[in-house]
C-alpha cells in the first residue's frame, strides 16, 4: 500500500542528546514536509523539501536539521539546541503544492 | 503571513444533531483542505476543496474563495466523529498554514 511511514512512534530522550525521526513515503511525491505539534495547539511548519537536495526552513526551524538526499525520505533531526522539544512531530508529502497527505506522527518525550 | 481563523474552537453535540465549522482567511490561496485529527494523532484527509462544494457521505464542504472562507457540514453525528478539525490553506507561492483547529465532542 502506499503511505507515508514515521519512526518511531514514541521516542525518550535525555536532555542534550540529539534524536533522529524517520519519514519515508512510496507516493512518488515530489514535496515532503516537517510539522510540529503541541497538545492543544495547530501544526507548525518546521521545514520543507520541494525536491531532493533542497530544503527550506518553515517558521519554527531553529534546533532542528533535516536532509533530502532521496525522494523517499526526509528525516528530521531534533538537536540539543532545540529548547523544548518535546511535542508530537508529523510529517507530510504532496505533489507540488496540492493535496497534502500525513504520516501518523512520532511523539517525542524528552526526560 | 495569511491568518487562518477557525470556529467555533469547542464544540459539544449529542449524537444525531448536525453542525457547522468555519474557517475564514485572510489572504488568496491556492489551496484548502480539511482534516480531522482522530485521538490517536493521525490526521484524516476529509476534503480538497479550493472552491466549490464537495460531499463524502455525512460530511460535506464548501469554500467560497472569493469571501475567504469555507464550511464544514456534518449531519447526524457519531461518537466517531468526535475528534479536532483542522483547516488549512495554501496561498500563492507559499507554503500550507494551519488554524488552530475545532475540537468536537459528540456525546452518545
Amino acid at each position: 500500500d502506499g503511505g507515508i511511514t514515521q519512526s518511531p512512534k514514541y521516542l525518550f530522550r535525555k536532555e542534550g542528546q540529539n534524536v533522529t525521526l524517520s519519514c519515508e513515503q512510496n507516493l512518488n511525491h515530489d514535496a515532503m514536509y516537517w510539522y510540529r505539534q503541541d497538545p492543544g495547539q495547530g501544526l507548525r511548519l518546521i521545514y520543507y523539501s520541494q525536491i531532493v537536495n533542497d530544503f527550506q526552513k518553515g517558521d519554527i526551524a531553529e534546533g532542528y536539521s533535516v536532509s533530502r538526499e532521496k525522494k523517499e525520505s526526509f528525516p528530521l533531526t531534533v538537536t540539543s539546541a532545540q529548547k523544548n522539544p518535546t511535542a508530537f512531530y508529523l510529517c507530510a508529502s504532496s505533489i507540488g503544492a496540492g493535496e497534502l497527505f500525513f504520516g501518523e506522527g512520532s511523539r517525542l518525550t524528552v526526560l | 503571513g495569511i491568518q487562518v481563523e477557525q470556529s467555533p474552537p469547542d464544540l459539544i453535540l449529542q449524537e444525531g444533531a448536525n453542525s457547522t465549522l468555519r474557517c475564514n482567511f485572510s489572504d488568496s490561496v491556492n489551496n484548502l483542505q480539511w482534516f480531522h485529527q482522530n485521538p490517536w494523532g493521525q490526521l484524516i484527509n476529509l476534503f480538497y476543496i479550493p472552491s466549490g462544494t464537495k460531499q463524502n457521505g455525512r460530511l460535506s464542504a464548501t469554500t467560497v474563495a472569493t469571501e475567504r472562507y469555507s464550511l464544514l457540514y456534518i449531519s447526524s453525528s457519531q461518537t466517531t466523529d468526535s475528534g479536532v478539525y483542522f483547516c488549512a490553506v495554501v496561498p500563492p507561492g507559499n507554503d500550507m498554514r494551519f488554524g488552530a483547529g475545532t475540537r468536537l465532542t459528540v456525546k452518545p
